[in-house]
């Protein structure tokens, strides 16, 4: 089945300065991927998702790139705030009804 | 935004007793999830629940674990009896359609089996 690598764990970054956060995934069948966003004690909330008809999708500070060759998306946050200070979930589906996550990657944006 | 409810928050279960989790998901939602997350591990799928029936259930669903939705009521997951392992979070999860933004998940609910 489906696996979902989620590369960084931790990521720690200033204030205003952007942040990285890199996936891989393994089934070629994958067409669509969400990106959700956790704070503490709080539910998952949909942040941004991007299908396999695109390679860039954009919204606000938000973009997500997809390389489907490689087989891996990212999340990029531009100027990064305080409130972006969360755990950041990946997953990949190729059903649309069944997410396959990776481990999550805690980011702490410094003021 | 909606949101979907799940009660209880925390569960302590001695082992071998029956739990039933409850979802109250999103009102006009009409695909239901069911999620498992052990401590420090990431989410893994369990379930998935459309009119009325199983559609896809992983090998962590076990013969132990039952779902249902009566009458439009709460989704609920029920394991019966209860093992050492089902320790998680269980993350209940519904959307209108499949593959959308609109999957929205319930806060989880913390189950401890001693």
């Amino acid at each position: 089945g489906e696996k979902v690598e989620q590369h960084e764990s931790t990521l720690s970054v200033r204030e205003g300065d952007s942040a990285v956060i890199n996936c891989t995934y393994t089934d070629t069948a994958s067409s669509y991927f969400p990106w959700y966003k956790q704070e503490a004690g709080k539910s998952l909330h949909f942040v941004i998702d991007i299908r396999s008809n695109v390679d860039r999708k954009q919204s606000q500070r938000l973009t997500v790139l997809l390389d489907k060759k490689a087989k891996r998306f990212s999340l990029h946050i531009t100027a990064t705030q305080p409130e972006d200070s969360a755990i950041y979930f990946c997953a990949a589906s190729n059903m649309g009804y069944k997410l396959t996550f990776g481990t999550g990657t805690s980011l702490l944006v410094d003021p | 935004g909606p949101k979907v409810l799940q009660i209880p928050s925390h569960q302590i279960i001695d082992m071998g007793q029956m739990v039933t989790l409850n979802c109250d998901p999103v009102s006009n939602h009409l695909y239901f999830y069911w999620y498992k997350q052990i401590l420090g591990q990431q989410m893994e799928f369990l379930v998935n629940f459309y009119n009325g029936k199983v559609m896809e259930k992983s090998k962590l669903f076990k013969d132990q674990f039952s779902v249902e939705r009566p009458d439009g009521s709460y989704f609920t997951l029920k394991i019966q009896p209860t093992a050492l392992e089902d320790s998680a979070v269980y993350f209940c999860a519904s959307s209108l359609v499949q593959g959308d933004s609109d999957y929205t998940f319930g806060s989880g609910t913390r189950l401890l089996v001693i």
